[in-house]
């Protein structure tokens, strides 16, 4: 089955620095990539996700890049700000007609320092 | 958001005894999810199914049993509960292609 490698396991930045995760995958047939943001005692919910037939994806502050022929893809926050800090977890899946079931990372805990 | 509701949200309970976790939705998705979260470890994936008729192992299953009473509904069981089933639980629906909408939790503590 597939699986999904995420690094680091804790993160650390100053307010208005960038923050990068990266996320590695095993299965060449996964073609669908979510990011997913866990604030604490919240659920996890969806903020980005890319499909393996782009390269890059962008949202405000927040961007996806896939890299299909090293099977990584990495999430990239810009001016990070206090309400960023969360766990974040990516995920894998090979989507079919919609029906997915998704392999996650282990996750990142991104604390932003004021 | 009350679309994905799980009930108990926390739950204290002893080493061999049954329980279950119950999932509902109002979203009208054919596909739902329970997946376990250790700290550490990510989301696991216990059962998925992608319609009533539909239902299928995750990576781990074993000690767990689901039930698919309707298209809104979802119920994990624990048979015999154990220690290290202690987790927070996490029901998830999903359509099309717009990502999954995950439940509030169930905190489940084994003792």
């Amino acid at each position: 089955g597939e699986n999904v490698e995420q690094h680091p396991s804790t993160l650390s930045v100053q307010e208005g620095d960038s923050a990068v995760i990266k996320c590695t995958y095993s299965d060449s047939a996964s073609n669908y990539f979510p990011w997913y943001k866990q604030e604490l005692g919240k659920r996890p919910q969806l903020i980005i996700d890319i499909r393996s037939n782009v390269g890059e994806k962008k949202d405000q502050r927040i961007a996806v890049t896939l890299n299909k022929t090293a099977k990584h893809f990495s999430l990239h926050i810009t001016e990070t700000q206090p309400e960023d800090s969360a766990v974040y977890f990516c995920a894998a899946a090979i989507s079919n007609f919609g029906n997915e079931k998704l392999t996650f990372g282990t996750g990142t805990r991104l604390t932003i320092i004021p | 958001d009350a679309d994905v509701t799980q009930t108990p949200r926390n739950r204290i309970t002893k080493t061999g005894k049954r329980i279950m976790l119950e999932c509902s939705q109002t979203k009208g998705h054919d596909r739902m999810y329970w997946y376990r979260q250790d700290p550490g470890l990510g989301l696991r994936l216990i059962y998925y199914s992608f319609d009533v008729k539909d239902i299928n192992k995750g990576e781990i299953s074993d000690g767990y049993s689901v039930s698919r009473q309707a298209q809104a509904k979802f119920s994990l069981s624990l048979e015999s509960a154990i220690p290290n089933q202690t987790a927070l639980y996490f029901c998830a629906t999903s359509e099309g292609n717009y990502g999954y909408t995950f439940g509030s939790g169930t905190r489940l503590t084994v003792v």
